[in-house]
């Protein structure tokens, strides 16, 4: 592996179901974020986290939640997935807060 | 609250010619990051050029080079001899500079660059 991985790639999801985005990285970076991109509105902070154990709000994150148990992973999870969440999520990381930020390949989530 | 504005929604250059893609923003902060990434048709998004607003010095790599007006709030791109694998959408992005920062990138809302053979 090198730098962030991301999955699923795509996923078509029922409204309602429960959902969990996938991202780890391997550079060993402190600081990690998911975003999610919509057209005609560019990406937007759903939540980030400065280092393991620690996880904070972004501009939007209603609906979700995130968990940071280890440096590598940061998981994203939908309780309930609603119409509005359409959208391409991408995690990105950085070696801290206010750091460059790499993206992942990012995943192309469409709830029905 | 910050912004990032990008005024050129599509854009359209000939191989090989130069273009230049604009982007303004609102701060108040004095301490800054300035970005520009890419994002070609694989969807991945892809860092092109960083600008420290301390800098006065205009950031270049390679053949993409930034002209950064901080009294205007002005961080435009120029990409020089532009290459048919330039077809992308290109983003704008600032990040405040200070402890205690979510670190997070307020993006503009992306310029669709094609290059024409």
């Amino acid at each position: 592996i090198a730098g962030i991985t991301q999955a699923p790639t795509s996923q078509i999801l029922a409204a309602g179901r429960r959902m969990t985005l996938r991202c780890t990285q391997d550079m060993r970076h402190n600081a990690m974020y998911w975003y999610r991109q919509d057209l005609g509105l560019g990406l937007r902070l759903i939540h980030y986290s400065n280092t393991a154990g620690t996880t904070g709000k972004g501009e939007v994150p209603d609906g979700y939640s995130v968990s940071r148990a280890n440096t590598d992973d940061f998981p994203l999870t939908l309780a309930s997935a609603v119409p509005s969440q359409t959208s391409v999520y991408f995690c990105a990381s950085s070696r801290g807060l206010g750091d460059t930020q790499y993206f992942g390949p990012g995943t192309r989530l469409t709830v029905l | 609250a910050q912004t990032v504005t990008q005024s050129q929604p599509e854009m359209s250059v000939q191989e090989a010619e130069t273009v230049t893609l604009s982007c303004t923003y609102d701060t108040s902060e004095n301490n800054y990051y300035l970005f520009w990434y890419k994002q070609p048709p694989s969807r991945q998004m892809i860092l092109v050029i960083r600008q420290e607003a301390y800098k006065q010095q205009n950031a270049t790599e390679n053949r993409f080079s930034v002209n950064f007006q901080k009294a205007a709030k002005s961080f435009s791109l120029k990409i020089s001899d532009s290459q048919l694998g330039d077809t992308a959408m290109y983003f704008c992005a600032f990040m405040k500079n200070y402890g205690g920062s979510q670190g997070n990138l307020i993006f503009g809302k992306g310029t669709k660059l094609s290059v024409k053979p």
